[in-house]
């Protein structure tokens, strides 16, 4: 089956403890993205990846790291959590970096950082 | 500044009543427009894409949406409402020029009740 897959689903952590989520996609697909969903602010970019070994930082790349060593791969990582991080996150991919080709999500990442 | 904007943050609906999702967006050149949904503890599904072509795209679910260009606008309808189609919408439109060029910008989303 065709899918984005993330993990973990549910993560509590405490400041200060490094972490990383989990993105994988069967695929194929060269573009992949992170996001973050927070109540009253909707779908925000965190960083995307046009391909193997090429990032670029979204609208909210502050305090998060990324890598793509694999096409299928993409682990968000945030190296000193803190509350403000608190938030649903999702990975995405399409199989081109074209206009007319749809993202796939995976189902979420609920971080909550203590 | 490329834009899209989901002016209700509910709407509601009783069950086989028509519904209407609004957005409007605002991007230069030609616009790549999407609706997705998301159901509770889930990811964001695709429903439907406007590239060219006929203004009404059907697409998931009996859902289909509206282009007009000169309102800019891409409004998500149905003609008869289910209760299970209670989700979060969201409109998105993609990145046509610059350094983020094929991004996706997302609206707030607009939670759809339908009630029996």
């Amino acid at each position: 089956e065709a899918q984005v897959t993330q993990n973990p689903r549910y993560l509590i952590t405490v400041t200060g403890k490094k972490l990383t989520v989990t993105c994988s996609q069967n695929m194929n697909h060269e573009y992949m993205s992170w996001y973050r969903q927070d109540p009253g602010l909707g779908l925000r970019q965190i960083y995307y990846s046009m391909n193997v070994e090429v990032t670029d930082k979204g609208d909210v790349p502050e305090g998060y790291k990324v890598s793509r060593k694999e096409k299928r791969n993409f682990p968000l990582i945030l190296e000193s959590p803190s509350p403000n991080q608190t938030s649903l996150y999702f990975c995405a991919s399409s199989l081109y970096r074209d206009r007319g080709s749809p993202l796939h999500f995976g189902n979420g990442t609920r971080l909550t950082v203590t | 500044a490329q834009s899209v904007a989901q002016p209700e943050d509910q709407v509601n609906v009783a069950e086989g009543n028509p519904l209407t999702v609004k957005c409007t967006y605002s991007v230069s050149g030609n616009p790549y427009l999407f609706w997705y949904v998301q159901y509770p503890n889930r990811g964001l599904q695709f429903l439907l894409k406007y590239i060219t072509g006929d203004n009404l795209v059907k697409g998931s679910y009996g859902f289909e949406a509206e282009f007009n260009k000169s309102q800019t606008s891409f409004h998500l309808k149905k003609p008869s409402a289910l209760v299970s189609d209670s989700a979060l919408y969201f409109c998105a439109v993609r990145v046509s020029y610059g350094g983020s060029q094929g991004n996706l910008i997302f609206g707030k989303g607009t939670k759809l009740s339908v009630k029996p």
